[in-house]
């Protein structure tokens, strides 16, 4: 069974980096893409941006200038880092597996796997 | 991009059925079939409900069906239970390679 176990700092202050890690258990990290999503408090969801076995990544263009997510194949885990946080930042992030595959002639995509949520709040 | 545009509340009687609508754009859900919905009780992670507009993850109960007109999709759960009491998100990749979600949509079974 897949689990995904994220961590990091949980409190931050203007205009700090913001650094979570999110490793993979029970599965494969190659061939998937792994995403990050954020909520919060009391909000919708809000996807973030994702990476790949090989490196590649999607960003959210509304956060692509203070984001960058990297992969460490060896260890099967992938992290965030958001710099210049604000208040705004303040939600809970989630990690996730995002499975997209064709075969015979028909395409699927979805996030299947979630991690628990960490909190991370951005107070001065 | 913009979030996909959901009802904020939905309710219904046990037994009843309820649809919920998500609806997005010529980029996202009227371009491509990757719509899924999530289902998300109070302090816990979303749970995938459907992919692929109509598809159901295995262990997901059949009472759960999707489908899609256009730029809208669609979420119908027939025979409410309680435990169906929770928020539900749509989300439809994007033709900027990207994921995009609704509002959410807060099931009150009453």
């Amino acid at each position: 069974q897949v689990q995904l176990q994220q961590w990091g700092a949980g409190l931050l202050k203007p205009p700090e980096t913001l650094s979570l890690t999110c490793a993979v258990y029970g599965g494969s990290f190659s061939g998937y893409y792994w995403s990050w999503i954020r909520q919060p408090p009391g909000k919708g969801l809000e996807w973030i941006g994702e990476i790949n076995h090989s490196g590649s990544t999607n960003y959210n263009p509304s956060l692509k200038s203070r984001v960058t997510i990297s992969g460490d194949t060896s260890n099967n885990q992938f992290s965030l880092k958001m710099s210049s946080v604000t208040a705004a930042d303040t939600a809970v992030y989630y990690c996730a597996r995002g499975l997209y595959y064709c075969s015979t002639g028909s395409c699927s995509m979805k996030l299947d796997y979630w991690g628990q949520g960490t909190l991370v709040t951005v107070s001065s | 991009q913009s979030a996909l545009t959901q009802p904020a509340s939905a309710s219904g009687s046990p037994g009843q059925s309820i649809t919920i609508s998500c609806t997005g754009t010529s980029s996202d859900v009227g371009s491509y079939n990757y719509v899924c919905w999530y289902q998300q009780h109070p302090g816990k992670a979303p749970k995938l409900m459907i992919y692929d507009v109509r598809n159901r993850p295995s262990g997901v109960s059949n009472r759960f069906s999707g489908s899609k007109s256009g730029s809208t999709a669609s979420l119908t759960i027939s025979g409410l239970q309680a435990e169906d009491e929770a928020d539900y998100y749509c989300s439809s990749y994007t033709s900027s390679s990207t994921w995009v979600f609704g509002g959410g949509t807060k099931l009150t079974v009453l």
